[in-house]
């Protein structure tokens, strides 16, 4: 079983902060995906990185994966509380032939105070 | 298209009953997975799908669940005899996947079971 850590898990910090939430495994995956979760709802897909290094954008979301593809990093410049909700990131596992798992983590439960 | 459709929405029933949740997958998705969702566990994958084969159920927690596909548009996850410790949101997943590993998982609203 792969397992992936997220850190923190929780977090609550005022209007206009800055935060950065961390993903490890000590698997290697195929591509690695973040999700945002609202209450009542289920995730939704953020974005996918695949390239061990590469950086993506999302207006005030920077998404890193590691080097190795083994972590990633969400960092959220000047938070608002719409950012407010529980972060999931999601390891890809894929290997053809039928075989394709999407491993979640814990998530992180970001509060972003007014 | 409609989504990743659930249903029940909410469930409550009595220990030892017989639950079943329903799932619509999305139209020409290839891939449909169940995960259970609680507050000290996260989210955790029960079992997978792919064109209506079951490929890994390895996270079913014991012979009290069952899962099928019968065709591509629908899907069941079968839970009995029911127990308390079974409470939770239950979700369903599609995906494209179409051999990429950039694909999206979509999810339905979930179902969430309460077993007293």
């Amino acid at each position: 079983t792969q397992l992936l850590e997220q850190s923190p898990q929780f977090l609550s910090i005022q209007e206009g902060e800055n935060l950065t939430v961390y993903c490890n495994s000590s698997s290697v995956f195929s591509s690695l995906q973040w999700y945002r979760q609202e209450p009542g709802e289920g995730p939704v897909l953020l974005v996918t990185v695949v390239t061990g290094g590469e950086v993506k954008k999302l207006k005030r979301l920077t998404f890193q994966f590691g080097d190795a593809r083994k972590d990633s990093s969400l960092h959220i410049t000047a938070a608002q509380p719409g950012d407010t909700g529980l972060y999931l990131c999601a390891g890809v596992a894929y290997s053809g032939a039928g075989s394709y798992q999407l491993t979640f983590g814990k998530g992180t439960k970001l509060s972003v105070i007014p | 298209d409609a989504g990743v459709i659930q249903s029940p929405r909410h469930e409550v029933t009595e220990m030892g009953q017989e639950v079943t949740l329903r799932c619509k997958p999305i139209s020409g998705h290839d891939y449909l997975f169940w995960y259970r969702q609680t507050m000290m566990r996260g989210l955790e994958l029960l079992i997978y799908f792919n064109n209506n084969v079951p490929i890994d159920d390895s996270g079913m927690p014991e012979d009290r669940f069952s899962a099928k596909m019968p065709n591509a548009s629908f899907s069941t996850l079968k839970i009995q005899p029911s127990e308390p410790r079974d409470s939770a949101v239950y979700f369903c997943a599609s995906s494209p996947q179409k051999g990429r590993v950039d694909t999206e998982a979509f999810f339905g609203q979930g179902t969430r079971l309460t077993v007293v």
